[in-house]
């Protein structure tokens, strides 16, 4: 039974291109979370997804960002117009119910030049 | 600011020593979490408390959640170069959307030989 699988594990983009990560959640997880890790900082939450809804993205960057779960495939991340401060690590979580802890993936590291 | 205070922030103690740290807030969660991170790595569960005044161990890992459910501590015993890692916390808040956690910034353990 496979972990949660994100890709790519690292990701270099100009400043201005665009990024987008990829999470498959584990295999019966139908909850989908983003977060992003900066130096020095925990984790920070960005969204919450279920299958073809986004339930709470309260921690998204108004522009520029975005998250999608479409009813077949990975959930994606997408960054457009990538700036300096984008770079950090971004992790994807999924659980089955919600509830009680989640199952990380092993990150995208994004480094904007 | 975080709504988690993690303390202390780093911990480097020599192999079969004992060691605690703390995570801390003005805040009550429904649940708390802990996790273990390795570098480039994701977080790991470790355990999910959820009633104030739990104790829960983990082998060599002993964890309480506060009677308030404000605060939590994290206690090894006997600590091994295996347990070196950053140990985060994370905490529901019964405001947030069902499965959203915040994170504290973690504390960074080295356990040498």
């Amino acid at each position: 039974n496979a972990g949660v699988m994100q890709n790519p594990r690292h990701l270099v983009r100009r400043r201005g291109q665009e990024a987008r990560l990829r999470c498959s959640p584990m295999k019966g997880h139908s909850h989908v979370y983003w977060y992003r890790q900066l130096p020095e900082e925990g984790l920070k939450f960005m969204v919450y997804l279920q299958k073809e809804n986004i339930i709470d993205e309260s921690g998204m960057p108004k522009e520029r960002f975005s998250a999608e779960f479409p009813k077949e495939g990975p959930s994606i991340l997408r960054i457009q117009q990538v700036v300096r401060g984008d770079s950090a690590a971004y992790f994807c979580a999924s659980s089955p119910d919600g509830s009680y802890g989640y199952t990380f993936g092993s990150g995208t590291r994004l480094t904007v030049v | 600011t975080q709504l988690l205070e993690q303390s202390p922030q780093f911990l480097s103690i020599q192999e079969g020593e004992n060691l605690t740290v703390y995570c801390n807030s003005s805040s009550v969660f429904s649940s708390l979490q802990w996790y273990r991170q390795e570098p480039g790595e994701g977080p790991v569960l470790l355990v999910t408390v959820v009633t104030g005044g739990e104790v829960k161990k983990l082998k060599r890992l002993t964890f309480q959640f506060g009677d308030a459910r404000k605060d939590s501590s994290l206690h090894i015993t006997a600590a091994q170069p295996g347990d070196t890692g950053l140990y985060l916390c994370a905490g529901a808040m019964t405001t947030d959307s069902w499965g959203k956690f915040q994170f504290g910034a973690g504390t960074q353990v080295v356990v040498t030989p």
